[in-house]
């Protein structure tokens, strides 16, 4: 039971690039998460998903598209990367919130650097 | 959701209990405490939750006061390996959670 996989680990890119962060989880959560941490700061919420097929904004959404077209898998994709989205990216997954409020539990990040 | 105020740092001796508090007087009645912690490069840890009563786990135990304008997060007995950052959240979801700057607990030996 591996709980929430991000992928790659480490990536530099040039400004301008693309790239797209992958994350899996293999808890058959519903919710899924992405989120950003800049240095000496918490989390920040960039987009969600509530189910296969649907997401929704957090609140750092520009510069950033997600999309969830498996259950187990929320990718986040950056069309034209910017210094200013250097930043250590964590994905999280939980099931659903409800009357339960199940914990989120997150992945390990992928740190991200634009030259 | 409701604003928290944690301090920004704190120490504790290694086997000693760690009492870290949270302040959340804005907190309204279906709003959730909830416990996280950050080691180092590492993605944040869920420790517990709870709504009014106190609550405790394998980790760590949750003390909720009466009016929950206020909760203290207790490890019994603290090893090194509880230096981390320790983030109280208050929420009326758990798919709404808000991190702040949290506590930076070191754990001395």
């Amino acid at each position: 039971n591996a709980g929430v996989t991000q992928t790659p680990k480490f990536r530099v890119l040039k400004t301008g690039q693309s790239m797209t962060l992958l994350c899996a989880q293999d808890m058959n959560h519903e919710y899924m998460y992405w989120y950003r941490q800049d240095p000496g700061m918490g989390l920040r919420l960039i987009h969600y998903s509530v189910g296969e097929g649907t997401t929704a904004k957090g609140e750092v959404p520009d510069g950033y598209n997600v999309s969830r077209l498996k259950k187990q898998n929320f990718l986040l994709g950056l069309e034209s990367a910017a210094p200013s989205q250097t930043s250590v990216y964590f994905c999280a997954s939980s099931y659903s919130g409800g009357v339960r409020n199940q914990p989120q539990h997150f992945g390990d990040g992928t740190r991200l650097s634009i030259l | 959701d409701a604003k928290t105020t944690q301090p920004t740092s704190m120490d504790c001796a290694e086997g000693r209990a760690a009492n870290l508090p949270c302040n959340h007087s804005t907190i309204s009645g279906n709003e959730y405490v909830y416990w996280y912690r950050q080691i180092h490069s590492q993605g944040p840890q869920y420790i517990i939750h709870g709504l009014k009563n106190n609550e405790t786990n394998e980790m760590a135990s949750l003390i909720i006061t009466e009016d929950r304008k206020s909760s203290t997060l207790i490890l019994p007995h603290a090893t090194l390996r509880d230096t981390a950052v320790y983030y109280c959240i208050v929420s009326g979801s758990a798919r709404q959670l808000t991190f702040g700057s949290g506590t930076q607990l070191t754990v001395l030996p």
